[in-house]
């Protein structure tokens, strides 16, 4: 079946600008995450989706940072006058969340330059 | 709070060869230990987990055990082929039942295997 959906792959933006990245995640997975990797960092964790409310946005890195989730599926990150230090790759995963130790699938990820 | 430790890389071998990649954790509790793989292009993918202390998770000729004693999840594999080469993130779950069930990830070891 499809996986974790990441639109777009790529994305070159000139700082101040904002950008959206898209994420589809699998059908009838209730739990959506966000997570940042910056290049030789781990993954950093931004926000966390049950349904479509976000029980913690402890992660997101600043007022910048804004994330929604409709429909119980796709998710939007939305970064607002974007800096060259937001260049990172951005993975969503999704999971089903009916056992401890979600497994998450990841999608491809978003590599986003801010030049 | 919790964390992740593995050990920094590239990781450079040989196909055949003996491989360990070295992971320690902090944590309260018992958590979830996990082993993530990112191949080259593509997302991330678990690789296997261990839920308890003891326990070894494995799948594609790679292993790891849940050492609480020394709060270790090392991974291994007996004979590395080049289809290994890849990114592996050693992960824990703290089960806490918080934001992204309290997921942490270590810094990623980038693996390359040389024919």
């Amino acid at each position: 079946g499809a996986g974790v959906s990441q639109s777009p792959s790529n994305k070159v933006t000139e700082k101040g600008k904002d950008v959206e990245l898209r994420c589809d995640p699998i059908s009838g997975h209730t739990a959506l995450y966000w997570y940042r990797q910056r290049l030789g960092q781990g993954l950093e964790f931004l926000i966390y989706f049950q349904g479509n409310s976000a029980p913690d946005k402890s992660g997101l890195p600043s007022d910048r940072f804004s994330a929604e989730r409709t429909g119980e599926s796709v998710s939007t990150l939305t970064i607002q006058r974007t800096q060259q230090e937001d260049s990172a790759v951005y993975l969503c995963a999704s999971s089903s969340r009916e056992t401890w130790g979600s497994t998450l699938h990841f999608g491809n990820g978003t590599r986003l330059t801010v030049t | 709070g919790n964390s992740v430790t593995q050990m920094e890389g590239p990781v450079t071998l040989s196909e055949e060869a003996f491989l360990t990649i070295n992971c320690t954790y902090t944590a309260t509790g018992y958590p979830s230990l996990f082993w993530y793989v990112q191949y080259p292009g593509e997302g991330l993918q678990l690789l296997l987990k261990a839920t308890k202390a003891d326990d070894k998770g494995s799948n594609k000729g790679f292993e790891a055990t849940y050492r609480k004693e020394t709060t270790s999840f090392h991974l291994e594999k007996g004979s590395v082929q080049v289809s290994d080469s890849a990114v592996y993130f050693c992960a824990l779950s703290d089960n806490s039942g918080g934001g992204a069930d309290g997921l942490t990830f270590g810094k990623g070891t980038h693996l390359i295997i040389q024919p």
